[in-house]
């Protein structure tokens, strides 16, 4: 089993829609928790750290469910500059592990 | 946060060649690590470099295959060494941004994308 599973997607969505990703991640003593963006052929950018509590920036949120070792990420009001993949990434014995990331389209 | 610029952007190379690879953090950090990312798929860690120590490789990684240098606070290198075609990939770069501890936040280089013939 990897450490960190995600939906490879593509996620195929009209602008304005409402998006989520889940991520899963086997290693229970993990404590840090990132969502990292990655445009073709860039490199991958942090766009948001996850708490346990939940967290949002702007049209992005992120939550946590400790208990079923589970990681989320909403976009609300999709814009054509969110298509990206989305990485999940969380810490495991002093490194981070990175998903297979999860790929975003957003059409006119 | 860390700005990280990497060198060289891109090459190709003849196989049984080196390849070094310069990262450079525009602040002091202690951490920095090398991934690998073949296309299509996501990072895989080589190694963790950290000033002062040798660096610490990942399972399935090797010093005499990918040995790396950390001279300072701001700077490392990644050498391919003894190149083959399985080697082509993007070699990334990035730094942990605490001087004084870990954040587990990691700030990456824009990646050096290596063909190797």
């Amino acid at each position: 089993r990897k450490e960190v599973e995600q939906d490879p997607g593509p996620f195929n969505v009209p602008e304005g829609a409402t998006v989520a990703f889940n991520c899963t991640y086997s290693n229970s003593a993990s404590q840090s928790f990132f969502w990292y963006r990655q445009d073709c052929r860039k490199e991958p950018k942090l766009l948001m750290s996850v708490y346990s509590s939940g967290n949002e920036d702007g049209r992005f949120t992120a939550q946590l469910n400790r208990a079923s070792q589970y990681i989320s990420l909403l976009i609300r009001d999709s814009k054509l500059s969110d298509s990206a993949t989305y990485l999940c990434v969380v810490d495991s014995s002093y490194k981070l592990i990175f998903g297979s990331g999860t790929r975003l389209l957003v059409r006119p | 946060s860390a700005v990280i610029s990497q060198k060289p952007s891109r090459d190709i190379c003849q196989r049984g060649t080196s390849l070094t690879i310069q990262c450079q953090v525009d602040s002091q950090v202690t951490m920095m690590f090398w991934y690998r990312q073949q296309p299509g798929q996501s990072l895989t860690l080589i190694a963790t470099a950290n000033q002062g120590s040798e660096a610490t490789y990942e399972s399935g990684f090797v010093i005499d295959k990918f040995p790396i240098s950390r001279p300072n606070l701001t700077f490392s290198t990644l050498t391919v060494s003894n190149m083959s075609p399985e080697d082509s990939s993007i070699y990334l770069c990035s730094a942990d941004p605490g001087l004084a501890g870990r954040t587990d936040t990691q700030y990456f280089g824009p990646g050096t994308r290596l063909t190797v013939l």
